[in-house]
């Protein structure tokens, strides 16, 4: 079985400043990892990935997540949030295979100005 | 290269009815599934199609079904719909369903269908 826990419900940072959201899982199995991205009454577009390539991933807009296997964690981090950035974060595990994604329950950023 | 399309974006139904939304994935892309999203419940995978067969359904009951066409589109249907099943239906597609390994596949969302019961 697999299961996602982003630690923060809503996370509020000023612009310019660092983004760090958090993400732990838990899989049976080998994950595949991600982070989504939704904004306001839009799909999901994909962020980065994690799957057992290199444990530093970097994804679009300056965002990038590391992979540590001791913690079960996958945090995403940005070193200076845009305003841009405000919307609704998801971590993911899927196995190796298949469509079968386990989201998070999310994580709203909120970037001040 | 155009994304996924879900139709219709938005509609209202009342409890009782029936609802059938389409998704045409990507060009190429032979993998579709289906996620509902709610504010109490959040992203929930539904099903998953892979050249017209399903391989996975999620924890949904019977009333949720769904189907994959030869051109790969999908439709997925709900029927005598309940005031909880208003929610943002998504639909996914990728190339493949296996592997999504460093060579995998990238799963790219539509932006959805808004369904509200009534």
């Amino acid at each position: 079985a697999q299961s996602v826990t982003q630690l923060d419900s809503h996370v509020s940072v000023s612009e310019g400043t660092p983004v760090l959201l958090r993400c732990n899982y838990s899989s049976s199995y080998s994950p595949s990892l991600f982070w989504y991205v939704q904004h306001p009454n839009k799909g999901l577009q994909l962020l980065l990935k994690y799957t057992s390539a290199a444990t530093l991933v970097k994804g679009i807009n300056g965002f990038e997540a590391e992979f540590k296997k001791s913690e079960t964690s996958f945090h995403l981090t940005k070193p200076s949030a845009h305003m841009s950035d405000a919307a609704e974060y998801f971590c993911v595990v899927t196995r190796n295979y298949g469509q079968n994604f386990v989201f998070g329950p999310g994580t709203r950023l909120s970037v001040l100005p | 290269k155009a994304g996924v399309t879900q139709t219709p974006r938005y509609l209202i139904k009342t409890r009782g009815q029936q609802v059938t939304l389409s998704c045409s994935p990507i060009s190429g892309h032979r993998s579709v599934s289906w996620y509902q999203q709610t504010p109490g419940q959040g992203l929930q995978f539904l099903f998953e199609y892979f050249s017209e067969t399903q391989r996975n359904k999620g924890n949904f009951p019977g009333r949720f079904s769904g189907r994959q066409f030869s051109n790969s589109r999908s439709e997925m249907n709900v029927s005598t719909l309940e005031l909880g099943d208003s929610a943002l239906y998504l639909c996914a597609s990728s190339l493949s369903d296996r592997p999504l390994g460093p060579a995998g596949n990238t799963i790219y969302f539509g932006e959805g269908s808004w369904l509200t019961v009534v």
